[in-house]
């Protein structure tokens, strides 16, 4: 079926670096922009980053960049979201969500999320 | 960076009651706002988008308007499973895409 599967969630320590992967099934990956929303524990929600469908573009929060990467690998349905120097503030569930395709920079599809912890 | 302002922070109703969500954009975003709701322990679902457009799949009860920095969700007849936290965000001005605080909606 359509979805979104997170993985690579965990406890790391400041200063360290994690890398979560978004693997998606269901439909053609290649036609969509893919994005990475963040919600701290008990917070709302913040969009961190987003790739192109092509791969050409990438966008980030203020909050994130020059420390987080995003890339894609289509050949395996795949986005990815590079943490680097993690700070305790980037503690939160981390969510890849899909471009809705008719309408830009719309999130139509969620995974499940995948929880990042950074505690020393 | 748009500013987009959910009120009121808690909404605490019955089932069967009408439930109205505002929110209001630092400066005009035209129509170019979505809502999604947020059930505890789940994922986002998108409802709404550009305003007044329902997603795939979401019931007739669930509705939307407004233009420029005013907008309304609303949702006629509370069914239980609609008791969640409700988030605006808005696609006119971006990066970053920027999402409201968040409404939830309680049990009274």
């Amino acid at each position: 079926q359509v979805q979104l599967v997170e993985s690579g969630g965990g406890v790391v320590q400041p200063g360290r670096s994690l890398r979560l992967s978004c693997a998606a099934s269901g439909f053609t990956f290649t036609n969509y922009g893919m994005h990475w929303v963040r919600q701290a524990p008990g917070k709302g929600l913040e969009w961190v980053a987003m790739i192109w469908e092509d791969g050409s573009n990438e966008y980030f929060a203020d909050s994130v960049k020059g420390r987080f990467t995003i890339s894609r690998d289509d050949a395996k349905n795949t986005v990815y979201l590079q943490m680097n120097s993690l700070r305790a503030e980037d503690t939160a569930i981390y969510f890849c969500a899909r471009d809705f395709s008719d309408v830009l920079m719309v999130l139509d599809l969620w995974g499940q999320g995948t929880l990042v912890t950074v505690s020393s | 960076e748009i500013v987009l302002t959910q009120s009121p922070a808690t909404l605490s109703l019955s089932p069967g009651d009408r439930a109205t969500l505002s929110c209001r954009a630092s400066q005009s975003i035209r129509t170019y706002l979505a809502w999604y709701q947020q059930r505890p322990g789940q994922a986002p679902r998108l409802l709404i988008y550009d305003a007044s457009n329902r997603a795939t799949g979401i019931p007739a009860r669930f509705s939307g308007s407004g233009s420029g920095t005013d907008f309304t969700l609303t949702i006629s007849s509370l069914e239980p499973e609609d008791f969640a936290v409700y988030y605006c965000q808005q696609r006119i001005n971006w990066p970053p895409l920027t999402f409201g605080g968040g409404t939830k909606v309680e049990i009274k």
